[in-house]
């Protein structure tokens, strides 16, 4: 079945350093979304990247999708403690399809 | 307008004893999505529930299932819970076909 793994589990960063999450799949995907779930809380949407290739940007964040749409990255600039929380990717196989999620990378950062 | 609401936000319960989680999507969105958020973990897919009908499920038991109805609203029912079935359960609301995912607050599960 479709599997979803996201490098590193952890990253702490001293704050104003920078921060990069890896995501892969073991199928190609229709579209990678982005979520952010701070401690205690819930997932919240960050982005969604549909194009091979395709660059977004989002103040100091800056998210990609790969070209053969299997892989994606997230690249936080200059971290400031309110990034802290776990970063999870999630993609369906197909437009209708289930979203299967990422283990996540959990991001502490040292004030 | 009022996000994706879940209910209880917190329960106990006890192996052998069933459970009914309840979920209230976004305002719009008809098509509703259950996962379950083991510790330290990502969420894992249980099911997606649209006009009423279930059109996804995940690798789970036959102990969970649901309903959606006719207002959207959706119910998750565990039955014969395992102390395993401890988790974050997770309601998201969706638009069909819309990629992004609405998700409620959760309902923490504790099974002694």
């Amino acid at each position: 079945g479709q599997q979803v793994m996201q490098i590193p589990q952890y990253q702490h960063v001293q704050e104003g350093e920078d921060f990069t999450t890896y995501c892969n799949s073991s199928t190609t995907l229709s579209n990678i979304q982005w979520y952010k779930q701070r401690p205690g809380g819930h997932p919240v949407f960050l982005i969604q990247l549909v194009k091979s290739g395709e660059v977004k940007k989002q103040k100091r964040l800056t998210f990609q999708f790969g070209e053969a749409k299997k892989n994606s990255s997230l690249h936080i600039t200059a971290t400031q403690t309110t990034d802290v929380g776990t970063y999870f990717c999630a993609g369906p196989i197909a437009s209708y399809d289930k979203v299967i999620f990422g283990p996540g990378t959990s991001l502490s950062v040292i004030p | 307008d009022a996000g994706v609401t879940q209910s209880p936000t917190h329960l106990i319960k006890t192996r052998g004893q069933q459970v009914t989680l309840r979920c209230s999507p976004k305002s719009g969105h008809d098509t509703v999505s259950w996962y379950q958020q083991a510790l330290g973990q990502g969420p894992q897919f249980i099911f997606q529930y649209y006009e009423e009908e279930e059109r996804q499920r995940g690798n789970f038991p036959d102990r969970f299932s649901g309903h959606q109805f006719p207002n959207y609203s959706s119910e998750l029912n565990v039955n014969a819970l395992l102390l395993g079935d401890s988790a974050l359960y997770l309601c998201a609301s969706s638009g069909l076909g819309a990629g992004e995912l609405f998700f409620g607050e959760g309902s923490r599960l504790t099974v002694l």
